[in-house]
């Protein structure tokens, strides 16, 4: 079956503090994968995307991604988190049969406190 | 980057009206867009695939003649939400397909009263 799932719910760091988003799929195949952010009331802003080339992938924002096979992860990390990081993030996959369909993880909302 | 206007994004409607919901790719052509919904503080659950000039393939459990998808342009695609009821209020966001990356919508608030 196809699945992204997304540990933690919430995640809760400090300013400055490493930032990690955990997402694993499943897949026979590696699929193209995806983490987008979402602000209140707002539509989905990509962050980076896993299309096969680099497994670490680097994104807006400071944001970067490794992808990882073995594990069939790819989590989101951040070095120093800021307040203005304070979002929900969604890891995606592509469905198999072509276009775009995306498969969602239900979301992790990371909150980041003083 | 790719840009998706999505209009109106937000909306007050009676029950028993109808809601129309537009989604454009303002650069790009999409020959396929994508419609979602989004509960409170919930994941993105896709209602339907819209293809330019053809019929939208909707989701198990989608209802067809409640949320009417036209996509009659390759810029353009348009979810109608009739006889709208509360329990229909929700969060929609579009989608259009360039690949490898799909761009979405600022999302639509419908609030049915």
């Amino acid at each position: 079956a196809q699945s992204v799932t997304q540990l933690g719910s919430h995640v809760s760091v400090s300013e400055g503090a490493l930032v990690l988003l955990r997402c694993n799929y499943s897949s026979s195949v590696p699929p193209y994968l995806f983490w987008y952010v979402q602000y209140p009331n707002q539509g989905l802003q990509l962050l980076l995307k896993y299309t096969s080339a680099a497994t670490l992938v680097k994104g807006i924002n400071g944001f970067e991604a490794e992808f990882k096979k073995s594990e069939t992860s790819f989590h989101l990390t951040k070095p120093s988190a800021h307040m203005s990081d304070a979002a929900e993030y969604f890891c995606a996959r592509r469905a198999d049969g072509g276009y775009n369909k995306l498969i969602f993880g239900a979301g992790t909302r990371l909150a980041v406190h003083p | 980057g790719a840009v998706v206007s999505q209009h109106p994004s937000w909306v007050i409607c009676k029950s028993g009206t109808s809601v129309k919901i537009e989604c454009r790719s303002l650069d790009f052509q999409a020959t396929t867009m994508f419609w979602y919904r989004q509960f409170p503080k919930q994941s993105l659950m896709l209602m339907a695939t819209s293809n330019e000039g053809s019929k939208a393939t909707y989701e198990q459990g989608v209802e067809k003649d409640k949320f009417l998808i036209n996509h009659a342009s390759l810029t353009l695609s348009t979810l109608t939400v009739t006889s709208a009821h509360p329990e229909d209020s929700s969060f929609y966001i579009c989608s259009a397909s360039r690949l490898p990356e799909a761009f979405f919508g600022q999302g639509t608030r419908l609030t049915v009263v």
